[in-house]
């Protein structure tokens, strides 16, 4: 069964700071990642989207990375704010199509002044 | 311009009762997709419609049934509400089978 691994489960860290999610997946064959932000009581809005050959993709003050070889993906928030808080979830698409997606459980993540 | 709005927002209903959760686009996406979120687990599909005329179970259908209205519309009906059935429900479109999604703001039931 397809998997996809988020850590840590959650983190508060200080207004300002950066801070690093972890994905590891399972999918294969792979067509795309993706990171999602959801705010508390909204649904999920795509951050940035990579294909197998993409390495790096940035959005503003978040950088997602992708190691393909090791199946591994991260999100980096720089200088972080308070509207940060939320919890990101990692999706990885398989080659078959959105009806397949696999959805991690989201990295919840406090910011605070 | 809206995206993907859902309707309603919030729900309590009682074990045993029917209703339809409403969903529509106007990306003039072709895809259709709906979610269910419950607290610890990653969003799981309950049905999805490719294109217009088309609807396939996903991985929790149990218990619901859809309905592709036209391009724009996907409304999901629970036929006998169960407390199982507790949920945040999201609605989400793409252009394609494998483009981005695009998700609602969610409509949260609960059946007592």
């Amino acid at each position: 069964k397809n998997q996809v691994e988020q850590s840590p489960q959650s983190l508060i860290i200080l207004e300002g700071k950066n801070c690093t999610l972890q994905c590891n997946y399972t999918v294969s064959p792979f067509s795309n990642l993706r990171w999602y932000k959801q705010d508390t009581g909204r649904g999920p809005v795509s951050l940035t989207i990579m294909t197998f050959s993409e390495n790096t993709k940035s959005n503003g003050r978040y950088t997602a990375t992708l190691d393909a070889d090791t199946k591994q993906s991260s999100l980096h928030i720089t200088a972080s704010q308070l509207s940060d808080s939320a919890s990101y979830i990692c999706v990885v698409s398989p080659y078959y199509g959105n009806n397949r997606l696999a959805f991690g459980k989201g990295n919840q993540v406090v910011v605070i002044p | 311009n809206a995206g993907v709005t859902q309707t309603p927002k919030f729900q309590v209903l009682k074990t045993g009762q029917s209703m339809t959760l409403q969903c529509a686009q106007d990306m003039n996406h072709n895809s259709m997709y709906w979610y269910r979120q419950d607290p610890g687990m990653g969003l799981r599909l309950i049905y999805y419609s490719a294109s217009e005329g088309t609807t396939d179970k996903g991985e929790v259908p149990n218990g619901y049934n859809v309905s592709r209205l036209n391009k724009r519309e996907f409304s999901l009906r629970l036929e006998s509400a169960a407390p199982s059935q507790t949920s945040v429900y999201f609605c989400a479109s793409s252009t394609g089978p494998v483009t981005e999604a695009f998700f609602g703001q969610g409509t949260r039931l609960t059946v007592v």
